[in-house]
């Protein structure tokens, strides 16, 4: 099956500092999410972006589906945005749709 | 609009106990997702219906495990009887439609066999 490989797992930044959490994956997928769990454990949907580039405010992402890998941007960092970062993709149809997850980047922040 | 719905948030069971979780999507979405996220890994799928029928059960333990989506809309997760094993969130999640769409997630249910 489909292979989802985040990287680094874990990361400790001091508030202000920028990041960048990388996602590759096996096969070619229908579409790709990125998300952010908080500490009480609801996944909050970061960006849906099986191609291509989007920004929210701090954070924005960008997947190269031709290369199987997806970058999601944090700058600026502030003590909120600690966390588990799930990138997660959707298998070929074919195969049911459900999200394949990643084991996450527990991203720590400190003021 | 309204999120993800899902009841209990928390729940302790002594093994070999029954337990049940329910859950109401967006309205709307006609697709529905149960996720089982054991602590430090990511969210595996257990079941996938698309409307009132099952799309994909292949990863649920049925020998435990069962799930039903009657009228299409709200659906129920059941275990019984229950293993230590089976500590975990329980997740639900929605899609508008099957395919090349976003998933919401609800808050979960947090299930402690003692």
């Amino acid at each position: 099956g489909i292979q989802v490989e985040q990287s680094p797992p874990d990361l400790i930044l001091q508030e202000g500092a920028n990041s960048t959490l990388r996602c590759n994956f096996s096969d070619s997928v229908n579409n790709l999410q990125w998300f952010h769990q908080n500490p009480w454990g609801q996944l909050i949907n970061l960006f849906y972006i099986p191609s291509g580039t989007k920004q929210n405010g701090r954070l924005s992402a960008t997947t190269v589906a031709t290369e199987r890998y997806s970058l999601l941007y944090i700058s600026s960092s502030q003590t909120t945005d600690s966390g588990v970062y799930f990138c997660a993709v959707e298998r070929d149809v074919q195969a049911g749709t459900a999200l394949i997850f990643g084991k996450g980047t527990t991203l720590s922040v400190s003021s | 609009e309204a999120g993800v719905a899902q009841s209990p948030r928390y729940k302790i069971i002594e093994k070999r106990q029954s337990v049940a979780f329910w859950c109401n999507p967006i309205s709307g979405h006609a697709t529905l997702y149960w996720y089982q996220q054991i602590l430090g890994q990511g969210p595996k799928l257990l079941i996938q219906f698309q409307n009132n029928g099952v799309v994909d059960d292949s990863q649920l333990p049925k020998d435990r495990f069962s799930a039903e989506r009657l009228k299409g809309v709200d659906s129920t997760l059941k275990i019984q009887p229950a293993k230590l094993e089976d500590s975990a969130v329980y997740l639900c999640a929605s899609a508008h439609r099957i395919s090349y769409n976003e998933q919401f997630f609800g808050p979960g249910t947090r299930l402690t066999v003692l």
